[in-house]
Formats: C-alpha cells, sequence, structure tokens
C-alpha cells in the first residue's frame, strides 16, 4: 500500500522558517506530480503547492507564494516543504499527498500521509 | 478562491442513508469541473471516497455514492455505520488551484 510520512513540524515564533519532509514508499514517486496539502479547524483543508515528476514545474496557492519552497529528491523518494517567514494563519496540519502520474498536475489526491503539526505562535 | 460550501453537520441512525451537499460557483463546480469526496477520519490520513463525480476506487464501499447537477454535487451514505462518523469534504479542480469545501461533520446516532 501507498505510505507517506510526513516529519519536520514543530513549534515556531512569527517570522520563523521550518522545513518539512515527506518519505513516500511503496510506488515509483519519480512517476506522480507531489502536493502539500493543509487544515486549519477554521479554513478547513487548504492546498498548498505542488510539483511536477521532475521537479521543474512548481505552483503556489496564492497565500504562500514568495515564502513557501515546495522540491523534491526522486534518488531518496522524499518531498519537502520549506517555509519562511511564517505567520500565526500558516498554522496547521500538513499533509503529503500524491497527485497524477500523467503530464499535468492532476484533479485531485488519491493518496495522503498522517501529516505533520506546524503551530506558530508567539 | 472562496471554499466549496458543504452542510456543518448531519447526522443519523445506523442503517439510515444520509447526503451531503457540495456547492460553488460555475468556475469551481460548474460543467466541466469534476466533484471529488474525501473522508477523513479522527487521526487518520484523510481518504479519497469518490473521483470524477460518481466513481469510487478500488476498496470504497458501494454505500458511498456521488452525484451532481449543474452547480452543486452530493455524497450520499446509505445503511450508515458506526465507522462511518468522520467528517467529509468535497473538493474541485479550477484555475491551477484545488479548492476543498467547508468539511461536514457526519455523526451516527
Amino acid at each position: 500500500e501507498v505510505q507517506l510520512v510526513e516529519s519536520g513540524g514543530g513549534s515556531v515564533q512569527p517570522g520563523g522558517s521550518l522545513r518539512l519532509s515527506c518519505k513516500a514508499s511503496n510506488f515509483i514517486f519519480s512517476n506522480y506530480w507531489m502536493s502539500w496539502v493543509r487544515h486549519t479547524p477554521r479554513k478547513g483543508l487548504e492546498w498548498v503547492a505542488n510539483i511536477g515528476q521532475s521537479g521543474g514545474a512548481k505552483y503556489y496557492a496564492a497565500s504562500v507564494r514568495g515564502r513557501f519552497t515546495i522540491s523534491r529528491s526522486n534518488a531518496d523518494h522524499s518531498l519537502h516543504l520549506q517555509m519562511d517567514a511564517l505567520r500565526s494563519e500558516d498554522t496547521a496540519i500538513y499533509y503529503c499527498t500524491r497527485g497524477s502520474s500523467g503530464e499535468y498536475p492532476g484533479f485531485y489526491f488519491d493518496f495522503w500521509g498522517l501529516g505533520t503539526l506546524v503551530t506558530v505562535s508567539s | 478562491q472562496a471554499a466549496l460550501t458543504q452542510p456543518p453537520s448531519v447526522s443519523g441512525a445506523p442503517g439510515q442513508r444520509v447526503t451531503i451537499s457540495c456547492s460553488g460557483s460555475s468556475l469551481e463546480i460548474g460543467p466541466g469541473h469534476d466533484v471529488y469526496w474525501y473522508q477523513h477520519l479522527p487521526g487518520a490520513a484523510p481518504k479519497l471516497l469518490i473521483y470524477a463525480n460518481d466513481s469510487r476506487p478500488s476498496g470504497v464501499p458501494d454505500r458511498f455514492s456521488g452525484s451532481r447537477s449543474p452547480t452543486s454535487a452530493s455524497l450520499a451514505i446509505t445503511g450508515l455505520q458506526a465507522e462511518d462518523e468522520a467528517d467529509y469534504y468535497c473538493q474541485s479542480y479550477s484555475r491551477l488551484t484545488y479548492v476543498f469545501g467547508t468539511g461536514t461533520k457526519v455523526t451516527v446516532l
């Protein structure tokens, strides 16, 4: 079964940085688009960013563009999210998700990890 | 981009049928925009329940069904079971952005 395991969450002050990671297994990682999706009690689920199979194509939600950077390493089957200039509204559970295996990102997410909690507070 | 609108909660007794609606603008849920549904059990990873409006991934019981009209979508759970108590989210894709619903908590009485 596809497995996605997130790590790197924690508490950070506003303006700080954090780097999330996701380790993928039991599928050919390099064949798939990957995304980060976050969940907050107030706003529910919100797509954050996605990245193409080679890492060349990257798209971001307007709320994080310029502050977050998504990347991947196909060699060790891992996805990353570098989060800078963090704000209180970035407090959320961050999920690693799998997208499509095609040329385009795909319209949905077929597998999700358990998530990692990020808390931004002074 | 505004979230899709879902009722905050629905409830039903075991064995009953419940439905969850999902609505939004024509840019998000109009013709040409498929709808997807996820189940999120407490402490678990969200799970894809319905894709392309009414298709079930392998392993999803046929108690779960999706349908849609031109400007909205619905998820139905028939033969409600205690294990169905969870949060449910709809989702669409528009202009390179994924839009989620506000979420519905299903309570089994």
